[in-house]
């Protein structure tokens, strides 16, 4: 078990470039969840799939925001026209989908948008 | 999912027991009660949950009041490294998302 992955660990990017975030989840976890968190503030939800169904996007998951689970494997995440609003630690998290599922989280993406 | 109220922040001396408080006035009986930490520069971890019983595992306890109306996460021997945002979580059996609240954020003096 190596854990969830994410890549990059840090991202700085100008204003109006696209980015893509990618997590590896735990092998055989089937959920994948996405999160956002900005300094001081518990993680938001934007996103999470089962297998490769997205199953559920949050209302901050503007139209900018895509995200992609081939195969029900690896995750991405991409930002297009990035704005300096989009900075923050972009978090992947990964579980077994059972009764009472526990999160495991990867160690994040911070995007700075300047 | 049913909101929580948690202190903004705690402080404690090492070596000596945690409490940390948690109020869910709204909880469903369906709600399960979830507690994870961030440690500094890491995602969050999973640290207990439970449903109407108090739970121990190695990490901490997890004590629910009779009405479910509040719990309190217990560390009963708090080291540095529990320096951290402990967040408290409601989530129905076999809910979508996990909802996270601004937690609570404990520091541990030597």
């Amino acid at each position: 078990d190596t854990g969830v992955s994410q890549d990059p660990r840090h991202k700085i990017t100008k204003r109006g470039q696209n980015v893509t975030f990618r997590c590896d989840p735990i092998s055989e976890h089937n959920r994948l969840y996405w999160y956002r968190q900005t300094l001081g503030q518990g993680p938001e939800f934007l996103t999470y799939f089962q297998n490769e169904a997205q199953l559920e996007k949050s209302r901050l998951l503007s139209d900018r925001f895509s995200a992609e689970r081939p195969k029900g494997s690896f995750s991405t995440l991409e930002i297009q026209r990035t704005e300096q609003g989009d900075s923050a630690m972009y978090l992947c998290a990964s579980s077994s989908g059972a009764f009472n599922e526990k999160l495991f989280f990867g160690s994040g993406t911070q995007l700075s948008v300047l | 999912d049913a909101k929580t109220t948690q202190p903004n922040s705690m402080e404690s001396n090492e070596e000596e027991p945690v409490h940390l408080p948690c109020n869910h006035s709204t909880i469903s009986g369906t709600d399960y009660i979830h507690w994870y930490r961030q440690l500094p520069s890491q995602g969050p971890e999973y640290v207990i949950h439970g449903l109407t019983s108090n739970v121990n595992n190695r990490m901490a306890s997890l004590a629910i009041a009779e009405d479910r109306k509040s719990s309190t996460l217990i560390l009963h021997r708090a080291t540095l490294r529990d320096a951290a945002v402990y967040y408290c979580i409601l989530r129905e059996f076999y809910g979508q998302n996990f909802v996270f609240g601004p937690g609570t954020r404990l520091s541990v003096l030597p």
